[in-house]
């Protein structure tokens, strides 16, 4: 979606390293999704953000609004081998119902 | 368990046919949706309903047709018009705009 800007298109990170995800949207965001993606596979829910300035943790993943509600990111503490795969940061707005998404970004984690 | 369903995994056809992909959800959600990923990229939007019998185009829509007569069930079916459509199809459906949404495993179309 050319309404959602997600970066970086991938990377690699060593394991027990951090890695953050950016997530903009050029229009004022209704909420703000984040799935997990093995390639090939259905998506997995990671989390959910539709106040400013919320943020939301699960295990080593948080994921942060900013206050604007125009721009998302999800930070991986200490990654691991699991946290591997393509993550994609989904959204509908305040005058539109349709839920878009982003390009994705490749996560690769080196032993 | 409730959930949604795609099916068939795997789809092949000729080129010039028409063909139909399924998703069902027993979730009782009133939006659902269709995507289309390609090789390294993102989930584009090609068609989505809010309610029964009503839908709206996506980003992607032309070469796709859909219908939502029950609100179980939003088949999507490639025409012949869609210039590339192997692909791999995901389905997904939520209760509402602010909720999330619910993905099927997929469909992998392969056109030959």
């Amino acid at each position: 979606s050319q309404e959602l800007e997600q970066s970086p298109q991938s990377l690699i990170v060593q394991e027990g390293k951090n890695l953050t995800i950016n997530c903009t949207s050029s229009k004022t965001l209704y909420g703000l999704y984040w799935y997990k993606q093995k390639y090939g596979e259905g998506l997995i829910f990671l989390m959910m953000l539709q106040k400013g300035g919320e943020e939301k943790s699960h295990e080593k993943i948080t994921a942060k609004l900013d206050e604007k509600k125009q721009q998302s990111s999800l930070h991986i503490t200490a990654s691991q081998p699991s946290h591997a795969g393509i993550y994609l940061c989904g959204a509908d707005w305040v005058n539109d119902y349709k839920l878009s998404f982003g390009a994705g970004t490749t996560v690769t984690v080196r032993a | 368990d409730g959930g949604i369903t795609q099916s068939p995994k795997y789809l092949f056809r000729k080129e010039g046919q028409n063909v139909t992909l399924s998703c069902e959800q027993n979730l009782n959600h009133d939006a659902m949706y269709w995507y289309r990923q390609d090789p390294g990229q993102g989930l584009r939007l090609i068609y989505y309903s809010q309610i029964v019998n009503d839908f709206q185009k996506g980003d992607i829509a032309e070469g796709y047709s859909v219908s939502r007569e029950k609100k179980e069930s939003f088949p999507l079916t490639v025409t012949s018009a869609q210039k590339n459509p192997t692909a791999f199809y995901l389905c997904a459906s939520s209760y509402d705009r602010g909720r999330k949404a619910f993905f099927g495993q997929g469909t992998r179309l392969t056109v030959v």
